[in-house]
């Protein structure tokens, strides 16, 4: 059975930096793409990166060169490291499994975490 | 970027009754490859994850039930709910995979009237 696991979520400082792990079990990540969404209060969801099978990395114009996605296959876990934070990054963030398709960032995603909230604030 | 908008934002629907909710892509989001519409529906109810109801803009998701049914193509879509039940009270979300810059929609709250 497929499981995803996210941690690392906290209070942190605006400017501060944060990891997000996502442990994936019943499957290899590295077969699949891999993609984290967040939910900031109030609003909807928002792709904010992924990962293809191929390691290509894909990321949402709000994230980019601030946020970088990686994984472990030996580990099998994805990781969100995130820096230069601000309250509009304060979400509760998912991680998220897609089957392969012909784009790098999968297809629909299948099967989701429970979440890990990363809240921003002085 | 591919622009994802959803209409309306809430829904207040009696019991028994249809819902409908709409969601227009900036471009069209057909794949010529497979002649498939690259656009999915997801249901996510308070304090859980979203979950797929639906794929290829039209296929069901194993053990969603037949109530929820997906329709349209190129950038016009449909979610249709035949006959509202209780459990059904959520926020819904299109979503486009045609782009490796994935986007959803702005969410529709859907409301027991």
């Amino acid at each position: 059975e497929v499981h995803l696991v996210e941690s690392g979520g906290d209070l942190v400082l605006p400017g501060g930096s944060l990891r997000l792990s996502c442990a994936a079990s019943g499957f290899t990540i590295s077969s699949y793409a891999m993609s984290w969404v967040r939910r900031a209060p109030g609003k909807g969801l928002e792709w904010v990166s992924a990962i293809s099978t191929g390691g290509s990395t894909y990321y949402a114009d709000s994230v980019k060169g601030r946020f970088t996605i990686s994984r472990d296959n030996s580990r099998n876990t994805l990781y969100l490291q995130m820096s230069s934070l601000s309250a509009e990054d304060t979400a509760i963030y998912y991680c998220a499994k897609s089957l392969v398709g012909a784009g790098g960032s999968g297809l629909n995603f299948d099967h989701w975490g429970q979440g890990s909230l990363v809240t921003v604030s002085s | 970027d591919i622009v994802m908008t959803q209409s309306p934002d809430s829904l207040a629907v009696s019991l028994g009754e249809r819902a409908t909710i709409n969601c227009k892509s900036s471009q069209s989001v057909l794949d010529s490859s497979n002649n498939k519409n690259s656009l999915a529906w997801y249901q996510q109810k308070p304090g859980q994850p979203p979950k797929v109801l639906i794929y290829w803009a039209s296929t069901r998701e194993s053990g969603v039930p037949d109530r929820f049914s997906g329709s349209g193509s190129g950038t016009d879509f449909t979610l249709t709910i035949s006959s509202l039940q209780a459990e059904d009270v959520a926020v819904y979300y299109c979503q486009q995979y045609y782009s490796s810059l994935l986007t959803f929609g702005g969410g529709t709250k859907v409301e027991i009237k």
